[in-house]
Formats: structure tokens, C-alpha cells, sequence
């Protein structure tokens, strides 16, 4: 069966240090990856999505970016925080066309 | 362009009382429909899904949905609810397109079932 982790679960970082969210994928191959930023839980905004190592399609333009080193890696960073950039982050993947995304546990970053 | 509404931002509702989470779609060609879970804290969780075939579909918890063509409608039911079923409610559409994320998720209702 195929499980999604992400890591750190929780992140409290100061305005101006760099971010590195990690997200990996067990049990498929050449999955489709997503990152959603969540606010206030409600809804998700895509930030990012992948359909192949080094392949990133950005939805959102900001200080984050996204990078796909391993076919089931996925991570989401920042060369310096803003207070904005705070909220849930969640990591997905699927296998497109008409398949349901599967979402990680996510991470809750606070920035300060 | 493709879009995915859901009018309500909270539903409240009895236990033991059916429930409903209303969301309406706006797609060019045929709507693949999801809907998913989420608890405080968590990801989200897939529910059940629309692609073809009988309308009516069935999905985890005791939770079904009516796919409505003509009203453009995939509206969230169960017929008996439970406290355990307060939570953030998404749907979702899906179309076939490539060369672009083809996922649009509705703002979410948060449903609280009272004892």
C-alpha cells in the first residue's frame, strides 16, 4: 500500500530564516506531487506541483519554491520567511487523470 | 474556467439527523467529483468519488453522494449523523486536461453535529 510522509510535523521559525519542508512517498512510482498551503483551516491553495523529477509547475508566485530531486521526494523551501508564510502546509500525491489525491499529515509552520 | 462552489461555510446539524454538504461545479466537459475529510490538524482524507455510472455513490463512513448533471450538483449526504462527524468538508473536481493541474477544490464547510 502506498503512504505519504511529511516532516517536521511542526515548525516554529523566525522572519528571515530559511524553510525546508520534506515530503515523500512510499509504495508508487512516478507519482504526481502537490503542495497546498492551508490558512486558518479553511481552504487549500496549490503552491506547487510536479509530474516528474526536476519537472515543477508553480501556481502561486511568492518567496517559496519547490524542488523534485527523487522521483518520490518532494521539497518545498524558503530562502527567508515572512510572517505570511505561516499556516498548514500539506503534501499530496495521485496518479492524475481521474484519480483522488492522497494527502500527507502535514506541517504546521509558525512563523514568528 | 473551471470551478468548484460550495455555498455553505458551516453546517450545523442534530445527531441522528441526515446531513447535507451542498456543492455545485462549473466544468467544460465531463466532472470527475470528489469529496474529502479533514479533522483538526490532519490531512485531508478521500471520501468517495464520481467518474461515470449510477449517480448515486457510496464512500467511506456511511457517506454517499448524488451526482445531478442537470444541476450541476454533487451534494454530500448521510442519512444518520454523528457527533464523529464534525469536521472540514472539501469537494473537488477534476477534468481532463494536461499540461496544467486539472484539481480545483471548493473553500471547505465545516459541519458540527450536536448531541
Amino acid at each position: 500500500s502506498q503512504t505519504i510522509h511529511q516532516w517536521p510535523a511542526t515548525l516554529v521559525q523566525p522572519v528571515g530564516s530559511p524553510l525546508s519542508l520534506e515530503c515523500t512517498v512510499e509504495g508508487t512510482s512516478n507519482p504526481n506531487l502537490y503542495w497546498y498551503r492551508q490558512a486558518a483551516g479553511r481552504g487549500l491553495q496549490l503552491l506547487f506541483y510536479s509530474v516528474g523529477i526536476g519537472q515543477i509547475s508553480s501556481e502561486v508566485p511568492q518567496n517559496l519554491s519547490a524542488s523534485r530531486p527523487q522521483d518520490r521526494q518532494f521539497i518545498l523551501s524558503s530562502k527567508k520567511l515572512l510572517l505570511s508564510d505561516s499556516g498548514f502546509y500539506l503534501c499530496a500525491w495521485d496518479r492524475g487523470d481521474y484519480n483522488e489525491q492522497f494527502f500527507g499529515p502535514g506541517t504546521r509552520l509558525t512563523v514568528l | 474556467a473551471q470551478s468548484v462552489a460550495q455555498p455553505e461555510d458551516q453546517v450545523n446539524v442534530a445527531e441522528g439527523n441526515p446531513l447535507t454538504v451542498k456543492c455545485t461545479y462549473s466544468v467544460s466537459g465531463n466532472p470527475y467529483l470528489f469529496w474529502y475529510v479533514q479533522y483538526p490538524n490532519r490531512g485531508l482524507q478521500f471520501l468517495l468519488k464520481y467518474i461515470t455510472g449510477d449517480n448515486l455513490v457510496k464512500g467511506s463512513y456511511g457517506f454517499e453522494a448524488e451526482f445531478n448533471k442537470s444541476q450541476t450538483s454533487f451534494h454530500l449526504k448521510k442519512p444518520s449523523a454523528l457527533v464523529s462527524d464534525s469536521a472540514l468538508y472539501f469537494c473537488a473536481v477534476r477534468v481532463r486536461q494536461t499540461g496544467a493541474n486539472n484539481l480545483f477544490f471548493g473553500t471547505g464547510t465545516r459541519l458540527t453535529v450536536i448531541p
